[in-house]
């Protein structure tokens, strides 16, 4: 089973509103990523975590802030989010960090009102 | 400075043509990883092969071939007798042993029936 599953698949909300996407895998993963990724463009890495520790934080604005509550599910809380936030965010995750291949979840298309 | 340049932004081919999906990556180490990932239109990145820098062995599987040539530092990818099916963009990716990916800026292909 190599599924990574993300849930929802698309979500609107207001520059007000407070939501968070979720991301499952079951695969026993030690490594778990968030990207961000706009239309033709190629994704770029939010936060990895290893071994349910935040490992790299790419300068991502405070308004996104990932959460790891065990080693299968991976949450991204979203707050006070601007439109040009507005994009696909994947999930992805590898059986440990760098020197594996990760694998991605469908994503959930957000789309900021 | 770009890591992994794919040049092709799009190609159009016709279906049953064989089309090479150019990748030339740049690092000093000398472990490094590439990867090919596929996206369709659905938004799900496809992991589709994985190759460590110390095997530079051609790989072939079914309608799928790879070239990697660290003289060029290219990873080159073919996919012969195309179908509608492989309409997609495809990522070229390069991974320096712990740390994060690098992807390229992705090449569109388009199979035309």
């Amino acid at each position: 089973d190599t599924e990574v599953t993300q849930t929802p698949k698309h979500l609107v909300m207001g520059m007000t509103n407070k939501k968070s996407l979720k991301c499952e895998q079951h695969m026993g993963h030690r490594a778990m990523y968030w990207y961000k990724q706009k239309a033709k463009k190629p994704p770029e890495l939010m936060f990895v975590y290893s071994y349910e520790k935040l490992s790299i934080n790419e300068s991502v604005p405070s308004r996104f802030s990932p959460e790891c509550p065990n080693s299968s599910l991976l949450n991204l809380h979203l707050h006070a989010l601007q439109p040009e936030d507005s994009a696909l965010y994947l999930c992805a995750s590898s059986p440990g960090q760098g020197a594996y291949e990760q694998y991605f979840g469908p994503g959930t298309r957000l789309t900021v009102t | 400075a770009q890591k992994v340049t794919q040049a092709q932004t799009e190609i159009s081919v016709v279906e049953k043509e064989d089309v090479t999906l150019d990748c030339v990556y740049e690092t000093r180490d000398t472990t490094y990883y590439l990867f090919w990932y596929k996206q369709p239109p659905s938004g799900e990145l496809v992991f589709l092969i994985r190759r460590n820098s110390f095997d530079e062995q051609n790989e072939i599987s079914g309608r799928y071939s790879w070239n990697f040539q660290k003289s060029t530092s290219s990873f080159n990818f073919t996919i012969t007798a195309s179908q509608v099916v492989d309409s997609a963009v495809y990522f070229c990716a390069l991974s320096e042993a712990g740390n994060q990916f690098y992807f390229g800026t992705g090449t569109s292909l388009t199979v035309i029936p």
